[in-house]
Order: structure tokens, then C-alpha cells, then sequence
């Protein structure tokens, strides 16, 4: 009974450098989230995907590319990283925000670019 | 931004006070839910709220909406140390928006 497992959990990269964050939901979720979280802004929307083979902007998508592989998972792929991309990453999925359910979280990705 | 934002930022309460917190939005919504993160962890959800409810209690919580002002604040009563974390509302219309955060230490 995983839930949403993100990998990695630590990264360090250096500034130019690729990387892509996976996440995975095991409950049968139509829709995921890609959000960060930094000191004193809360979490905000980079991607989401409402459904399987679709994905929309949210608030803060400039430097992120995603792709919703199939149902279960949703990646986040950073092309060329710089500092002001570290932050803590975090993978959600729920039913559909239009159903009214909750929302289920990663553990978070601590992701450092120098 | 769409996100809600939580007042106050920050709020420090002894053992068994209560605490409230307070959240505004700025989009119709089909719902609010509140959320718990502990330090260094993901978020939990806590409880939902329909947007034609007015009140909604679950054991110490109790949350409440007003539309027509577009605000939603989280009672927790008699707080326990175990309490201590960072709480989040979220909006849910088309997308599912988080504010801004109230970080909440309770003193044993």
C-alpha cells in the first residue's frame, strides 16, 4: 500500500545539469501534481495532469517540461537546472479536483542546484 | 496568484489552548480542504468542506466556510504538543490550489 512514491528523495545538481524526479500512485488516480515548496511561498502548482495523456501550465511552470507516462506515472524533468530551482519537490495525485477528494503527497524531493 | 493565503503566518499556543487559522481565496470553488505537514514531510489531509456547507467538525477540528467572504478557518481545540506543524488550505476548482501556510508550534 505505497501511495505516491517519488524518487529521487535528495539530489544535488549542478547548475546546467538534467535531471527528471519520478513519481508513481498506486490507487487508481485520473489526475497528478507537480508542486514546489520554498520558505514562505507555500506550495505552487508547476504541472499538472487532469487525466492520462493530458497536461496543463500551473503557476510556476517556466524551466519544467512533464510527462504523464500512463495512469500511474507522472515525471518532472528539469532541462537545464539552475539555483533558483531549489526547492523541495512535491508529487500529488487525486481522484479528480473536481470530485472532491483528497489529495495524496510524496515525501518530497530535496533538490539542490549549486 | 490563485493560491489562498493563511493567517496568521505563524502562531504559538501553550498545551491545550485552542488555535485557529484562518484562510482567503480568491476563486469560486468546488471545495476547501485543509492539510497537515510535519516537518520535512509530505501533506496529510485533514478534512473537506463542501462549498454549500457552512460547518464541518472531525474530533478536535472544526472548519468553516463562508463563500460570500471567501474565507475558511481551522479551529483546533485543546492542543496537544503532537499538534506542531505547518497547515495548508486548498482550493479545488479546476485545479487544486494550496496557500501560503500557517506554521503552528504548540508548548507542552
Amino acid at each position: 500500500n505505497a501511495g505516491v512514491t517519488q524518487t529521487p528523495k535528495f539530489q544535488v545538481l549542478k547548475t546546467g545539469q538534467s535531471m527528471t524526479l519520478q513519481c508513481a500512485q498506486d490507487m487508481n488516480h485520473n489526475s497528478m501534481y507537480w508542486y514546489r515548496q520554498d520558505p514562505g511561498m507555500g506550495l505552487r502548482l508547476i504541472y499538472y495532469s487532469a487525466s492520462e495523456g493530458t497536461t496543463d501550465k500551473g503557476e510556476v511552470p517556466n524551466g519544467y517540461n512533464v510527462s504523464r507516462l500512463n495512469k500511474r506515472e507522472f515525471s518532472l524533468r528539469l532541462e537545464s537546472a539552475a539555483p533558483s530551482q531549489t526547492s523541495v519537490y512535491f508529487c500529488a495525485s487525486t481522484t479528480g479536483p473536481l470530485r472532491g477528494t483528497e489529495a495524496f503527497f510524496g515525501q518530497g524531493t530535496r533538490l539542490t542546484v549549486v | 496568484s490563485q493560491q489562498g493565503e493563511e493567517d496568521p503566518q505563524a502562531l504559538s499556543i501553550q498545551e491545550g489552548e485552542n488555535a485557529t487559522m484562518n484562510c482567503s481565496y480568491k476563486t469560486s470553488i468546488n471545495n476547501l480542504q485543509w492539510y497537515r505537514q510535519n516537518s520535512g514531510r509530505g501533506l496529510v489531509h485533514l478534512i473537506l468542506i463542501r462549498s454549500n456547507e457552512r460547518e464541518k467538525h472531525s474530533g478536535r477540528l472544526r472548519v468553516t466556510l463562508d463563500t460570500s467572504k471567501k474565507s475558511s478557518s481551522l479551529l483546533i481545540t485543546a492542543s496537544r504538543a503532537a499538534d506542531t506543524a505547518s497547515y495548508f488550505c486548498a482550493t479545488t476548482g479546476n485545479q487544486f490550489y494550496f496557500g501560503t501556510g500557517t506554521s503552528l508550534t504548540v508548548i507542552p
